[in-house]
């Protein structure tokens, strides 16, 4: 049973333009969320986060808006770059009740030039 | 530092085969992760490490997959005997501490592993 699911598998979108990757997560005990991003040959990278208590977090051109209510999160690429071409996966956690980072199956976005 | 180390990079070998897949966290880091990314199921934790010690391994598929943590700077996962549904990339994480701050881990380059 999936509790973190990232339903569209791909994305692709112009330079220049948004990129929006959603994620919807069953366990309503998550608080805190956070994304990753990974290149081809490499390990994911942190790369964004949000705790529970905050329905919005920035930071330069990543931005990511949680919903609570709906058991939603997203993240918003403004303007999106052919660098941001990536796997992105959707991450949540139970803060102190163990370490245990439950992952989505990830999204890969393509920036076109 | 020169981050969280994985090898071998690449491994091929023969269903039935042992193989171990070797981890170096990042120096300080008192949790370690062993991850299995697969096509159809994503980024899975297998098992994970507190101070050496192994705190949860429900997600190890079954017996024939073991992990140790024999010193803070060393750990192995072992497939013994392999299957070819065990193909996948292998990720070893690392983190500092537990709580809100201690969430972000650092994933090696992993180990793509084929089984034939």
């Amino acid at each position: 049973d999936q509790q973190v699911k990232q339903n569209s598998p791909s994305l692709s979108v112009q330079e220049g333009r948004i990129s929006i990757l959603n994620c919807d997560y069953t366990n309503s005990m998550f608080d805190y969320f956070l994304w990753y991003k990974k290149y081809p040959a490499e390990g994911p990278t942190f790369l964004i986060s949000i705790s529970s208590i905050k329905d919005k977090n920035e930071d330069g051109r990543f931005t990511v808006f949680l919903n609570k209510s709906a058991k939603h999160l997203s993240l918003h690429i403004v303007p999106s770059q052919p660098g941001d071409s990536a796997v992105y996966f959707c991450a949540a956690i139970i803060t102190g009740a163990n370490s245990k980072l439950t992952f989505g199956k990830g999204i890969t976005l393509s920036v076109r030039p | 530092d020169a981050g969280v180390i994985q090898s071998p990079r690449h491994e091929v070998t023969e269903m039935g085969q042992e193989v171990t897949l070797r981890c170096k966290p990042i120096s300080g880091h008192d949790y370690l992760f062993w991850y299995r990314q697969t096509m159809m199921r994503g980024l899975e934790l297998l098992i994970y490490f507190n101070n050496n010690v192994p705190i949860d391994d429900s997600g190890m598929p079954e017996d024939r997959f073991s992990a140790k943590m024999p010193n803070a700077s060393f750990s192995t996962l072992k497939i013994q005997p392999s299957e070819p549904r065990d193909s996948a990339v292998y990720f070893c994480a690392s983190s500092l501490g537990a709580g809100a701050s201690g969430e972000t881990q650092y994933f090696g380059p992993g180990t793509r592993l084929l089984v034939l």
